[in-house]
């Protein structure tokens, strides 16, 4: 069975950062995208950022461009989220995602982890 | 960004009914629309993808169709293990990817 599993959150303080990892087992990680989804308490999920297989290609929603940098390492079987200049509306649950496909780059997710909390708040 | 609306925010509904919830993009889509159930403190199900195709394991009580614009999600007969909340997404194009703001599906 897949699993994605997500450490590094917690509490920070606003303009502070912090690195999200995530780590894939159970399916061949190097040849899916992995995406970055986040929710608010109390609101629908939102799509934060995505990494080709390969890691040649990302994109980000533009509440976090130039701020956040997703990376991974295949060696690993791991993906990241580098978070800086946190800001109060960053906080949220965020969840690590798996493409359903491979050749695709952030179409739809098929498997989630169970999330890390992440609060900014001074 | 396309934006995604769902209809209606929420709903309450017995057990056996039949549910349609509706997803509308900003944009035309085509049919590259997923369907989400996520209950509390839990990380969202995929259920449908490509507006219809219903994903391994999923009951077929659940069925999706619709393109371009406007789209639909069916529970045929409300089980009790359905109530939830419900996400469309959109894949169109290269990202940004877009949710609705949910449905949620309450016991009448």
């Amino acid at each position: 069975e897949v699993h994605l599993l997500e450490s590094g959150g917690g509490l920070v303080q606003p303009g502070g950062s912090l690195r999200l990892s995530c780590v894939g087992s159970e399916f061949t990680f190097s040849t899916y995208a992995m995406s970055w989804v986040r929710q608010a308490p109390g609101k629908g999920p939102e799509w934060v950022s995505v990494i080709s297989y390969n890691g040649g290609t990302t994109y980000y929603a533009d509440s976090v461009k130039g701020r956040f940098t997703i990376s991974r390492d295949n060696s690993r079987n791991m993906v990241y989220l580098q978070m800086n200049s946190l800001r109060a509306e960053d906080t949220a649950i965020y969840y690590c995602a798996k493409d359903h496909a491979t050749v695709v780059t952030g179409y739809y997710f098929d498997y989630w982890g169970q999330g890390t909390v992440v609060t900014v708040s001074s | 960004a396309i934006r995604m609306t769902q209809s209606p925010s929420s709903l309450s509904a017995s057990t056996g009914d039949r549910v349609t919830i509706t997803c509308r993009a900003s944009q035309g889509v085509s049919n590259y629309l997923a369907w989400y159930q996520q209950k509390p403190g839990k990380a969202p199900k995929l259920l449908i993808y490509a507006a219809s195709i219903l994903q391994s394991g999923v009951p077929s009580r659940f069925s999706g169709s619709g393109s371009g614009t406007d789209f639909t999600l069916t529970i045929s007969y409300l089980q009790s293990e359905d109530f939830a909340t419900y996400y469309c997404q959109q894949y169109y194009g290269n990202p940004p990817r877009t949710f609705g703001q949910g449905t949620k599906v309450e016991i009448k």
